[in-house]
């Protein structure tokens, strides 16, 4: 199974928007909405901060949006701010109780 | 409040077996699917494999299948990685992850495995 494919790298300034790509097939992201999104700082554990394609867990800020199109979802981050600069990874159900990530999105807030 | 914990982790010559464990608490391990994801250094997330309890189901990603055992023990909160056959392209660190939804929302902080001679 592939990975999913993500940007290398993104950067915006505080109080701008900025999206992050992912990009797979019918085999993930085309056939299956179980779509999540996770913010990884280094060092610590990562966290969901988006499933099943456009919902928030509880505690998430709603500057945080999922959406999907195709063979693509996006996550959109408004209103960047400082603490926002980390790694995301998208994430898709490939069938029955099997995932796939994407290669990861290293954000930087300028 | 929900706690994931790994154990287990180390150095390893290759061709080696390694068992992680995970305990939780803060909630009814036995009615919660489970996973285990690994980073490798420099590297991204990548999803291991999958355990529900009701039906019994296990669940691999083709790197690891037939090398890597997942297991639980809900009397002690407990759940397992079997690891065999390990080559150094599994140096990783190792977290224990909740199921949510078919997405993942608890995160143990990880274990770190070396596989090296």
């Amino acid at each position: 199974q592939s990975a999913l494919t993500q940007p290398r790298s993104v950067s915006g300034s505080p109080g701008q928007s900025v999206t992050i790509s992912c990009t797979g097939t019918s085999s993930d992201v085309v056939n299956y909405d179980f779509v999540s999104w996770y913010q990884h700082h280094p060092g610590r554990a990562p966290k969901l901060i988006i499933f099943y394609v456009t919902n928030r867990p509880s505690g998430v800020p709603d500057r945080f949006s999922g959406s999907k199109s195709g063979n693509t979802a996006s996550l959109t981050i408004s209103g960047l701010q400082a603490e926002d600069e980390a790694d995301y990874y998208c994430c898709s159900s490939t069938g029955t109780y099997t995932w796939v990530f994407g290669g990861g999105t290293k954000l930087t807030v300028l | 409040e929900v706690q994931l914990v790994e154990s287990g982790g180390g150095l390893v010559q290759p061709g080696g077996s390694l068992r992680l464990s995970c305990g939780v608490s803060g909630f009814t391990f036995s009615t919660y699917s489970m996973n285990w994801v690994r980073q490798a250094p420099g590297k991204g997330l990548e999803w291991l494999s999958y355990s529900r309890v009701s039906p019994d189901i296990k669940e691999y990603a083709d790197s690891v299948k037939g090398r890597f055992i997942i297991s639980r023990d809900s009397a002690k909160n407990s759940l397992y990685l079997e690891m065999n056959g390990l080559r150094p392209e599994d140096t990783a660190v190792y977290y224990c992850v909740r199921d949510h939804y078919y997405s993942f929302d608890y995160w143990g902080q990880g274990i770190l495995v070396t596989v090296s001679s």
